[in-house]
């Protein structure tokens, strides 16, 4: 079983939907990342995390450390959202690796 | 501020040669990191670089990989002799301290050896 599980694997939406993509992980953290990777390849850091919620933009990322999970939501949801997003951890008390989760693939259509 | 300088963005190979990928972390960032992209295994780290000395090389696959960072503005990471199972997105990204701070990407080197 994998350290951290992101759901759901694939997701299609219309133009204007509100999304949810999901992380949950096994261990214990000390830091979360969200990633989104696009179609062209290239990857970019949207959230760092350690508790609470953060917001920028569109975007919003929140952490639950008691209930192991974390959740990335766009509002207003526009083709150019379409990537695929990645949801790594930092092990609590472990070195500087991330384990990362095996990516959510949005597609938002317009 | 450029952003993480990757080169080359594509390189092919044929088996056995060497092939040598370099970085350029953002300026006054002090950790380093060297990342591998494949759709079985998904990103891996293979080395990772505080104040350009190896602090964590454990993904490095084998001896055949080979990283050094001669100075906080860049870092190599060479592969000899090439394999064809090395085919792979390879990505840098820096960081001001750790994963405990968020990471910035290169645009990573799409890597084929035939």
């Amino acid at each position: 079983k994998n350290e951290v599980e992101q759901s759901p694997q694939n997701l299609t939406a219309q133009e204007g939907e509100f999304i949810t993509i999901n992380c949950s992980y096994s261990v214990g953290i000390s830091a979360l990342h969200w990633l989104q990777q696009h179609p062209g390849g290239g990857i970019v850091s949207l959230f760092m995390l350690s508790s609470g919620k953060k917001k920028h933009g569109r975007l919003i990322a929140t952490i639950n450390i008691q209930e192991k999970h974390s959740s990335l939501h766009i509002t207003a949801s526009h083709p150019r959202d379409s990537a695929v997003y990645i949801c790594a951890v930092r092990i609590q008390g472990g070195s500087e690796k991330l384990v990362f989760g095996k990516g959510t693939k949005l597609t938002v259509n317009p | 501020d450029a952003g993480v300088i990757q080169s080359p963005r594509h390189e092919v190979t044929e088996m056995g040669q060497e092939v040598t990928l370099r970085c350029k972390p953002i300026s006054g960032h002090n950790s380093l990191f060297w990342y591998r992209q494949t759709m079985m295994r998904g990103l891996e780290l293979l080395i990772y670089f505080n104040n350009n000395v190896p602090i964590d090389d454990s993904g490095m696959p084998e001896d055949r990989f080979s990283a050094k960072m001669p100075n906080a503005s860049f870092s190599t990471l060479k592969i000899q002799p090439s394999e064809p199972r090395d085919s792979a997105v390879y990505f840098c990204a820096s960081s001001l301290s750790g994963v405990r701070e968020k990471l910035f990407f290169g645009s990573g080197t799409q890597l084929s050896v035939l």
